[in-house]
């Protein structure tokens, strides 16, 4: 079976810029979650979608969001890019969401603002 | 609010040790625990999976313990090899929240 994917790998951009995300999580799973991960800040929670809703929500500002289609395929958009935005961007899946199944990553999007 | 602590947040060890690696958690009510490793630069990879209701899971020279009434977990390594050489990260799971992560510990095997 595959493992959750992510593209791009790596993205350059300048700030003021947008970029989106992508996350194909593993066949099944329909709980899709996005983690940033940062030196200063480790691992913090940006929001998760279930069936095409989005469940929970972290602490970060509107300029973040993200989609989930029907294939559960999750997307995240950042828009107005600023320095303090680079970050390892983690997808995440699992085949239950509430009750906290297993969670499986996905490599990265290593994002770098310039 | 839920606040999950790793310590040591470094470890260096000789090829062969045996190791503990901790971790702690502020509020007892949790879903489960689940322990991860990151080697630099890449993703997560699921180590153990521990439900609130078990005590430790085992795979291979790896063995987690949860003690939710005390808020400690703990992940020992048998006969660690340089290829453990990675940073280990454990992660609470509540109701209505996502992973809630410590901030890792940073294991080095020399040889």
């Amino acid at each position: 079976k595959a493992g959750v994917t992510q593209t791009p790998r790596y993205l350059i951009k300048t700030r003021g810029q947008q970029v989106t995300l992508s996350c194909s999580p593993i066949s099944g799973h329909r709980s899709v979650s996005w983690y940033q991960q940062t030196p200063g800040q480790g691992l913090q929670f940006l929001f998760e979608y279930f069936s095409e809703t989005q469940r929970n929500k972290g602490n970060f500002p509107g300029r973040f969001s993200g989609r989930q289609f029907s294939n559960s395929r999750s997307e995240m958009n950042v828009s107005t890019l600023e320095l303090g935005d680079s970050a390892l961007y983690l997808c995440a899946s699992s085949l239950v969401g509430e009750l906290g199944g297993e969670q499986y990553f996905g490599p990265g999007t290593r994002l770098t603002v310039t | 609010k839920q606040e999950v602590t790793q310590i040591p947040a470094a470890l260096s060890v000789p090829e062969g040790e045996n190791l503990v690696l901790n971790c702690s958690f502020t509020d007892s009510a949790i879903y489960n625990l689940q322990w991860f490793r990151q080697d630099p630069g890449k993703g997560l990879t699921s180590l153990l999976l521990i439900q609130s209701s078990q005590r430790e899971q085992t795979s291979g020279r790896l063995n987690a313990s949860l003690d939710k009434s005390s808020g400690r977990s703990t992940l020992y390594i048998a006969a660690s090899q340089p290829g453990d050489s990675a940073t280990y990260l454990c992660a609470v799971k509540q109701a209505g929240t996502a992973l809630i992560f410590g901030k890792g510990t940073t294991l080095s095997v020399s040889s």
